[in-house]
């Protein structure tokens, strides 16, 4: 696609429920980024994949978060059993592998 | 942590240059200096970047000092739509290193 689509846009999920955000890469980007964003501070880095090897997990919080590439293309970044401190925008970035990240608009998630 | 150290907030007259300085004293060689934007909430816009030579494109100019040291986004005739946050960030992702550390950024107002 012309850019990368992140979806859902916005979820709200009970806590202790488990929810899955999906990201689309530009076309021919082999490197994808997961972020996570809360209001006012900048992108907090979670893992990042070179085709479907996932490099480095080393941001991911804790073990309820887990993500997977596995065609080397679309991702998924999972939460499992939600916390109310899970609540935040999760963006999805990608690359050719060198050079600049582009952002897709990112997934709202709300856990109540 | 990040590796660059920006002012927290700068205002600037519109139609006059913002210069938006980044310091990175620890920048290594092979490591590129990039900048970013973000407007509200959408995800972050990729502006320009440059390793050891000023940089010139369509909406910014990136000027590196000799020792790398520091940089300055240029933004030579602000308007209105530039207030965001701009974030600088040194990666080294030519060669293989990747991870995209970001900061607090630089919240810039232009005030009409």
């Amino acid at each position: 696609g012309a850019g990368v689509s992140q979806s859902p846009r916005y979820k709200v999920t009970k806590r202790g429920q488990d929810v899955a955000l999906r990201c689309d890469p530009i076309s021919g980007h082999v490197s994808l980024y997961w972020y996570r964003q809360a209001l006012g501070q900048g992108p907090e880095f979670l893992t990042y994949f070179n085709y479907e090897a996932q490099q480095d997990k080393s941001g991911l919080p804790n073990d309820r978060f887990s993500a997977e590439r596995p065609e080397g293309s679309i991702s998924t970044l999972t939460i499992q059993r939600t916390e109310q401190r899970d609540s935040a925008m999760y963006r999805c970035a990608s690359s050719l592998g060198q050079g600049p990240i582009y952002f897709g608009e990112g997934s709202w998630l709300t856990v109540v | 942590d990040a590796k660059t150290t920006q002012p927290t907030s700068m205002d600037c007259a519109e139609g006059r240059a913002a210069n938006l300085p980044c310091n990175h004293s620890t920048i290594s060689g092979n490591e590129y200096v990039y900048w970013y934007r973000q407007i509200h909430s959408q995800g972050p816009q990729y502006i320009i970047h440059g390793l050891k030579n000023n940089e010139t494109n369509e909406m910014a100019s990136l000027i590196i000092t000799e020792d790398r040291k520091s940089s300055t986004l240029i933004l030579p005739h602000a308007t209105l739509r530039d207030t965001a946050v701009y974030y600088c960030i040194v990666s080294d992702t030519y060669s293989g290193t990747y991870k995209y550390i970001f900061g607090t950024g630089t919240r810039l107002k232009v005030l009409a």
